[in-house]
């Protein structure tokens, strides 16, 4: 079946301007997950959903990144002001249950630059 | 795609030998172990886990070793082959039975290279 989707999968921002990343989860996965990977380093934890509700948002590095997921299916994670620190591949995640061994699945990222 | 682990430690290897990826974790509190694949352009990819209270596990062609007592995972890749070409990742994250998920907290990875 489908694996977890990501677009855009480049997105090239000017500092200053608005981004919208958008994850579609695999159908019907309760949990979904934002990850930050910096080049050349691992994926770091930006935010966690169970269905809608945000229930750890303890990564996300500035009041300036906001993730939602309102039906409890399609998220987006929306940064305002981008910074040049912004600048990494965002990677999305999906879980069919809430249980802490579930296995989480990736989407392809998208890779924002921010120049 | 974008290039992933430009300065990451680099495992080189001949198509056939096996692989040995090591992973240093720090948290003594993780309780679940999972190793990733990672190829340019694409998302970490489920390779195989294991909880705290196993030492091992194996799957297709691949084994995980755990040792608690020093905080170190490893990863052997049987045969490994030009497709196994990658950057790997281990991951950990604490277990709790309140049913939030969890976050993963991954390593720097290692980058393997298999020459043919």
């Amino acid at each position: 079946g489908a694996g977890v989707s990501q677009s855009p999968r480049y997105k090239v921002a000017k500092r200053g301007q608005d981004v919208a990343l958008r994850c579609d989860p695999i159908s019907g996965h309760v949990s979904l997950f934002w990850y930050q990977q910096a080049l050349g380093q691992g994926p770091e934890f930006l935010t966690y959903f169970q269905n809608e509700a945000q229930l750890d948002k303890s990564g996300l590095p500035s009041d300036r990144f906001f993730a939602e997921r309102p039906e409890g299916s399609v998220s987006t994670l929306k940064i305002q002001r981008t910074q040049q620190e912004d600048s990494a591949v965002y990677l999305c995640a999906s879980s069919l249950r809430a249980g802490s061994t579930d296995t989480q699945y990736f989407g392809p990222g998208t890779r924002l630059t921010v120049l | 795609g974008e290039s992933v682990g430009l300065h990451l430690p680099t495992l080189s290897v001949q198509e056939g030998d096996n692989s040995i990826i090591n992973c240093a974790y720090s948290n003594s509190a993780s309780d679940y172990f999972i190793w990733y694949k990672q190829e340019s352009g694409k998302g970490p990819q489920f390779i195989i886990d294991i909880r705290s209270n196993m030492d091992k596990r194996q799957g297709q062609r691949v084994t995980v070793l755990l040792n608690k007592t020093v905080k170190h995972l490893s990863l052997q890749i049987a045969a490994t082959q030009p497709g196994d070409s990658a950057v790997y990742f281990c991951a950990e994250t604490p277990s709790m039975n309140n049913n939030a998920g969890n976050m993963l907290t991954f390593g720097g990875g290692t980058r393997l290279m298999v020459k043919p």
